[in-house]
C-alpha cells in the first residue's frame, strides 16, 4: 500500500528560528513527485514546495527547503527564519506517474511563538 | 481570475438526507478530485475524475457518489449510506498526465449532519 507518514502531530518554533518537519513514505514506484502543502486557519491548501524523485538536488523556495533521501524514502521540510505567518498545518504528499492520485500524510501542526 | 469554487461554505443536513456539494473550476483542468478531511487523519481521497464522463473511486468512496458531465463541474453527493458524513470536504483540480502538476484546491465545504 502506498502511504505517507508524518510522525510529528505538533511542532513549535520561535520566530526567526529554524524548524524541520519530517515525512516518510512507502511506495514501490521509482518515479514520483513529492509535495508539501500548507493549510493555515483559513483552511485553504497552499503549495509550499515540490520535489522530483529522480532529481538528487534538494528543492528550495525562499525560506523553505527539503531534505530528500530517496533510499530512506524520507522527505523533510525545513523552514528557516520562521515567521508568525508560517503557523499552519503542513501536509506531505506524493503522486506517482501511474496514477493521478495525490496521497497525503496526516499532517503536522506548526505553532510559531514570538 | 482562474480558480476553484466550492459552495456552500457551510452546510447543515438532517441524518437520512442526501446532500450535494458543488465544485466548479475555470482553470481548464481535466482532472478533478474530492477529499475528505477529519481531525488527525489528513486528507483522504473520495473520488477522482481524469476526464469528462469518467471517474474512479478513491480510498473512502463508500456512501458517496459523483458525476462528471462537464469539464468544469464535479459535484459530490453524500448519501444517507455514509455513516459519518460530518467532515470538511475539499475539491481540487489539476492538469492530467503531468505528475509534477500540483493540485489546486477550493476553499472547502464544512458539512454537519445531525
Amino acid at each position: 500500500a502506498q502511504t505517507v507518514t508524518q510522525s510529528q502531530p505538533e511542532m513549535s518554533v520561535q520566530e526567526a528560528e529554524t524548524v524541520t518537519l519530517s515525512c516518510t513514505y512507502d511506495t514501490s514506484e521509482s518515479d514520483y513527485y513529492l509535495f508539501w502543502y500548507k493549510q493555515p486557519p483559513s483552511r485553504q491548501m497552499i503549495l509550499v514546495i515540490r520535489q522530483e524523485a529522480y532529481k538528487q538536488q534538494n528543492a528550495t523556495e525562499n525560506r523553505f527547503s527539503v531534505n530528500f533521501q530517496k533510499a530512506a524514502k524520507s522527505f523533510s521540510l525545513k523552514i528557516s527564519d520562521s515567521q508568525l505567518g508560517d503557523a499552519a498545518m503542513y501536509f506531505c504528499a506524493y503522486r506517482t506517474f501511474n496514477t493521478d492520485k495525490l496521497i497525503f500524510g496526516t499532517g503536522t501542526r506548526l505553532q510559531v511563538f514570538p | 481570475d482562474g480558480g476553484i469554487t466550492q459552495s456552500p461554505k457551510y452546510l447543515f443536513r438532517k441524518e437520512g438526507q442526501n446532500v450535494t456539494l458543488s465544485c466548479e473550476q475555470n482553470l481548464n483542468h481535466d482532472a478533478m478530485y474530492w477529499y475528505r478531511q477529519d481531525p488527525g487523519q489528513g486528507l483522504r481521497l473520495i473520488y477522482y475524475s481524469q476526464i469528462v464522463n469518467d471517474f474512479q473511486k478513491g480510498d473512502i468512496a463508500e456512501g458517496y457518489s459523483v458525476s462528471r458531465e462537464k469539464k468544469e463541474s464535479f459535484p459530490l453527493t453524500v448519501t444517507s449510506a455514509q455513516k459519518n458524513p460530518t467532515a470538511f470536504y475539499l475539491c481540487a483540480s489539476s492538469i492530467t498526465g503531468t505528475v509534477n502538476s500540483p493540485l489546486h484546491f477550493g476553499n472547502g465545504t464544512r458539512l454537519t449532519v445531525t
